[in-house]
């Protein structure tokens, strides 16, 4: 079965330092991957999505992640935080089954000013 | 494009009574409507799956007489607590997704039940 992992669980970035946040997959193909923010007592918006093509995939609100096969991850990455990006991070993934996504269990991101 | 909206964005009820949330796909047709739960600092929980016109389909766990899903129209789905108890209380999310999109889930931002 398919599943997604987010190994941290919470991180604190300064406002202007860069971010990673890491996502891990476990799938046999190529799938479709997510990433989504939630903001608190919000629902989810979407912020980049992987089908195919270009490994590297740019997002909204300055964010980017690489689709690495090798690694099986899909990690995020944003150059300079800014304190309105603390908000929890869900990595999901679509393999065409019965429409779902499985999603990770999230990162909280905490920006220190 | 591709908004989804839910009503009501928080609501109260006394244990016992029924409670009806709405999610609604704004400017696309919506194939399946998605229903999930989250409680406070997880992930989220799907609880079911609802196409247009047909049963949901309900995850493992999640009692189906409890949680009435009711999927009319292409643009209207509803989900209705019954007989709602404090451990019901939680914050409940709805998406939907296109035929053709790829698996991307448009989200709602979510309804915050409380039950007393």
């Amino acid at each position: 079965a398919q599943s997604v992992t987010q190994p941290d669980i919470h991180i604190t970035v300064s406002e202007g330092a860069s971010l990673e946040l890491r996502c891990n997959y476990s799938y046999g193909a190529t799938p479709y991957l997510f990433w989504y923010v939630q903001s608190p007592g919000q629902g989810l918006q979407l912020l980049l999505k992987y089908f195919s093509g270009d490994t590297l995939v740019q997002g909204i609100k300055g964010f980017e992640a690489e689709f690495k096969r090798s690694q099986s991850s899909f990690n995020l990455r944003k150059p300079s935080v800014h304190w309105s990006d603390a908000a929890e991070y869900f990595c999901a993934l679509y393999t065409g089954t019965a429409s779902k996504l499985t999603f990770g269990t999230g990162t909280r991101l905490q920006v220190t000013l | 494009g591709a908004v989804v909206s839910q009503h009501p964005s928080w609501v109260i009820c006394k244990s016992g009574t029924s409670v009806k949330i709405e999610c609604r796909s704004l400017d696309f047709q919506a194939t399946t409507m998605f229903w999930y739960r989250q409680f406070p600092k997880q992930s989220l929980m799907l609880m079911a799956t609802s196409n247009e016109g047909s049963k949901a389909t309900y995850e493992q766990g999640v009692e189906k007489d409890k949680f009435l899903i009711n999927h009319a129209s292409l643009t209207l789905s509803t989900l209705t607590v019954t007989s709602a108890h404090p451990e019901d209380s939680s914050f409940y999310i709805c998406s939907a997704n296109q035929r053709l999109a790829g698996g991307e889930q448009y989200f709602g931002p979510g309804t915050r039940l409380t039950v007393t």
